[in-house]
Formats: structure tokens, sequence, C-alpha cells
């Protein structure tokens, strides 16, 4: 099984900062890697996929990079509703895995 | 719109077998892409069961291969999945999701809204 790992495990910012997220694989997964927010009592949702593409009506302050083993999430200037738990997550090889998710809050 | 709908009993006993049904509506199953569950116990992480396409072909998550079986209907457009043998650790809310892509290159962009099992006597 691959192992992800986020850090950091939580963070307090305010609204306007600029937020960076970031998670390793255990082993190379190319940039099979994807980005979901999580919202109290919701579904998760998909934010980011193939580490780097934007899901269709996500806003564009949300943005992915890297490959291999080291990948970020940044959001260019936090808005209220981007308060959430973010997971990220490899599709390289079954079983898909999670990282264990970073709680956003406001500071 | 793609819409994935949870059901299946709340309660299950230690022991006992849960069963869940995903309904999918705004898309056929038989179009494509694999089908999966994922689940979250309270308070923590996101867990992947398995997934299946519509031919019947499935990957399952070794910690629960055991224990673990997932099915498709196309007639009705649904997949189920049952949970042998559960403990109180099977507590969670179970998500259904569609899984966009190829086996190895996939993302899930659709999901139920989540239903939770709590295992008790």
């Amino acid at each position: 099984d691959i192992q992800m790992t986020q850090s950091p495990s939580s963070l307090s910012a305010s609204v306007g900062d600029r937020v960076t997220i970031t998670c390793r694989a255990g082993q190379s997964i190319s940039s099979y890697l994807n980005w979901y927010q999580q919202k109290s009592g919701k579904a998760p949702k998909l934010l980011i996929y193939a580490a780097s593409s934007l899901q269709s009506g996500v806003p564009s302050r949300f943005s992915g990079s890297g490959s291999g083993t080291d990948f970020t999430l940044t959001i260019s200037s936090l808005q209220p509703e981007d308060f959430a738990t973010y997971y990220c997550q490899q599709s390289y090889n079954t079983p898909y895995s999670f990282g264990q998710g970073t709680k956003l809050e406001i500071k | 719109q793609v819409q994935l709908q949870e059901s299946g009993p709340g309660l299950v006993k230690p022991s006992e077998t849960l069963s869940l049904t995903c309904a999918v509506s705004g898309y056929s199953i038989s179009s494509g892409y694999y089908w999966g569950w994922i689940r979250q116990p309270p308070g923590k992480g996101l867990e992947w069961i398995g997934n299946i396409f519509h031919s019947g072909s499935t990957y399952y998550n070794p910690s629960l291969i055991s224990r673990v079986t997932i099915s498709v209907d196309t007639s009705k457009n649904q997949f189920s999945l049952k949970l042998t043998s559960v403990t109180a650790a099977d507590t969670a809310v179970y998500y259904c999701a569609r899984e966009r892509g190829i086996v190895g290159a996939s993302d899930l962009d659709y999901w139920g809204q989540g239903t939770l099992v709590t295992v008790s006597s």
C-alpha cells in the first residue's frame, strides 16, 4: 500500500491569506494525485485531479502542483467558504489511499 | 447531472452483515468508469473500500478483502456493498462515488451524500 502523508495536520489562517498544504507519497506516483475538500457533515468534493488540473466549477484560487512523491495544494486568497478539511488521494495503485487530512481553521 | 444515493440499514449488530446499495441517476453505469465505496469513521479520515466495473470486475482493499463483496446491477443502474462479520470498528459514514478515468489514473468526481452505519447490539 502507498502511504500518503499530509502536512500540516491543522492550520489557522485569515481571509485573504495564501495557504499551502503539502502531501508526500511513500513512493513515486507520477502525477496520479487528487485533492478533495470536505466540509462538516458533507461528502468530499473534488478540487484538483492529476496533480494540477482544476476540476470544472472550482474557483481558480485553488491550484495544485508536483509529481513523483511531493505535491502541494495552494489557495491563493482564502475565502470564508474555504475553511474545511482537505485530503490528498493517490490513484496510482489500488488500494487507493488518502492522506490523513489538513483542517483549515479561521484565525 | 450525475447523482448517487446510498441506502441501507443505519444499525447493524456485531458479527452480522452490512449491506448498502448505491443508486445512480444521470449516467448509465454500463457507459463506463469504475464505481467505488469509501468509508469514514466518525471524526477520522477516508478509507477506500473497493470498486467495480459494469462488467463485474472488482478491486478491493486488501485490509477488507476477506469480508467485502461489491456487486453491480446494470438493469437497475445501481451497485452494492456487503461487509460481513462487522465489529464496532466498521462504524462509519459510507460513501459511494464514481471513479472517473481508468484504474491507476482516476479520481472521484461524483459522490453520494453518505450514510452512517453504526455497529452495535
